[in-house]
């Protein structure tokens, strides 16, 4: 079984240029999650879909970001304009309750490396 | 203060030795733990979920503390592919991980 697939693997980009994240999650599963890393510090949550709604959004920095999930299948992540504060390995992650191992388990995918300079 | 705490190290042990984790956390409230393990440049895995009356599964044993507000983790036998960072998770309400700044491990031959 595949598992949770990121595009791109990295991206170098200018301050106050666009870009869009990609995160395929594990087939059929309902709930999808993005998370962020930045340098030295833990990794946080930004949010979480089930199929295409946004179910928590209350880690999302600012208005800068912005998420989707049409369809319910893929997810993307814009940052329009980008920072230099937005640099750091953006995760995805998905879960379906009942088909893991462990209840709440999530898989996670190998992540987005941003720099913005 | 942090949601989740733990000594983010580097711990350098030699093979074959015994070595445990900490990872203490704010709300009480939290039902669901889990360590999961990072390679380097790699997304994070599960380990293992942590129960009240501990979990084992080979040489790793999960224990939590629910008075203390704490979770261990423990290798025991030390093996050079145990070199990772070891990422401590408290489950916000049902889904929203809350990750501790994870511990490093080297283990030397």
């Amino acid at each position: 079984e595949a598992g949770v697939t990121q595009f791109p693997s990295h991206s170098v980009i200018e301050k106050g240029q666009t870009v869009t994240l990609r995160c395929d999650p594990i087939s059929g599963h309902d709930n999808l999650y993005w998370y962020r890393r930045v340098m030295g510090k833990e990794i946080k949550f930004l949010l979480h879909f089930v199929k295409e709604s946004k179910q928590d959004e209350s880690g999302m920095p600012n208005n800068r970001f912005l998420a989707e999930r049409t369809g319910g299948t893929y997810s993307t992540l814009k940052v329009q304009p980008a920072e230099l504060e937005d640099s750091g390995v953006y995760f995805c992650a998905s879960s379906q309750v009942g088909q893991g191992k462990i209840y709440n388990e999530q898989f996670f995918g190998p992540g987005t490396r941003l720099t913005v300079l | 203060r942090k949601e989740v705490e733990q000594d983010p190290g580097p711990f350098n042990v030699p093979e074959g030795a015994t070595v445990a984790f900490n990872c203490t956390y704010s709300n009480s409230a939290s039902q669901s733990f889990f360590w999961y393990r990072q390679d380097c440049r790699k997304e994070p895995k599960l380990l293992m979920s942590v129960y009240s009356s501990g979990n084992e599964d080979g040489r790793f044993t999960a224990q939590l503390n629910r008075a203390s507000q704490y979770i261990s983790l423990l290798i025991r036998d030390s093996k050079l592919s145990d070199s990772a960072t070891y990422l401590c998770v408290v489950v916000a309400g049902t889904y929203k991980y809350i990750f501790g700044t994870g511990t490093r491990l080297k283990v030397l031959a």
